[in-house]
């Protein structure tokens, strides 16, 4: 296992179409987090999985957005009805975390999504 | 709220000298930094981080320093190097938080070094 992956790592779709991205964390590691980036700007924080348990979403991630992680490894972030403004980098990271500590937090190279 | 800011947007040095990259935040509670470097396309790469209990961090050819009192980070690249190029983000934890490694990201410094 050589990091987190991330697939597809880019996706172009039309307006009004869903769309669905993968993680696949490092394989011990039982935290998951969702990113956005935005040109120019830097990631900004979307949703927190510990194992298969989503503890926190940003009021970023709208109704159309869904997170999940059902066996506490791999992840998936969709997207439905797809607009403009959700053109960015989805940017996911992994850690082997206990309590307040994480170890090994680790991202991924992202799904670089473009809405026409 | 907590917000992270840079002073500069971006940077230019000559190869060898040396870089220093700043960052202000506003949440008092934070009580982990840490500074990233990404490159086009790829996801941020952890550099260093440090925690508020310290107020200098040492790694290789980088060093960070905290502030608290002015609520102040930086990072120092020593003989930067035209692979150093690149977007540098500082990010933070808050402490009180219940969501563990929930950062909150910089808007980043533009990192060019000149051969």
């Amino acid at each position: 296992d050589t990091g987190v992956s991330q697939n597809p790592r880019h996706k172009i779709t039309k307006r009004g179409q869903n769309v669905t991205f993968r993680c696949d964390p490092i394989s011990e590691h039982n935290r998951l987090y969702w990113y956005r980036q935005t040109l120019g700007q830097g990631p900004e924080f979307l949703t927190y999985f510990q194992n298969e348990a989503q503890l926190e979403k940003s009021r970023l991630l709208s109704d159309r957005f869904s997170a999940e992680r059902p066996k506490g490894s791999f992840s998936t972030l969709e997207i439905q009805r797809t607009e403009q403004g959700d053109s960015a980098m989805y940017l996911c990271a992994s850690a082997r975390g206990t309590g307040n500590q994480n170890y090994g937090y680790t991202f991924g190279s992202g799904t670089r999504l473009t809405v026409v | 709220g907590e917000s992270v800011g840079l002073h500069l947007p971006t940077l230019s040095v000559q190869e060898g000298d040396n870089s220093i990259i700043n960052c202000a935040y506003s949440n008092s509670a934070s009580d982990y930094f840490i500074w990233y470097k990404q490159e086009s396309g790829k996801g941020p790469q952890f550099i260093i981080d440090i925690r508020s209990n310290m107020d200098k961090r040492q790694g290789q050819r980088v060093t960070v320093l905290l502030n608290k009192t002015v609520k102040h980070l930086s990072l120092q690249i020593a003989a930067t190097q035209p692979g150093d190029s690149a977007v540098y983000f500082c990010a933070l934890e808050y402490a009180g938080g219940t969501s563990y490694g929930k950062l909150t990201f910089g808007q980043g410094t533009i990192l060019t070094v000149h051969p």
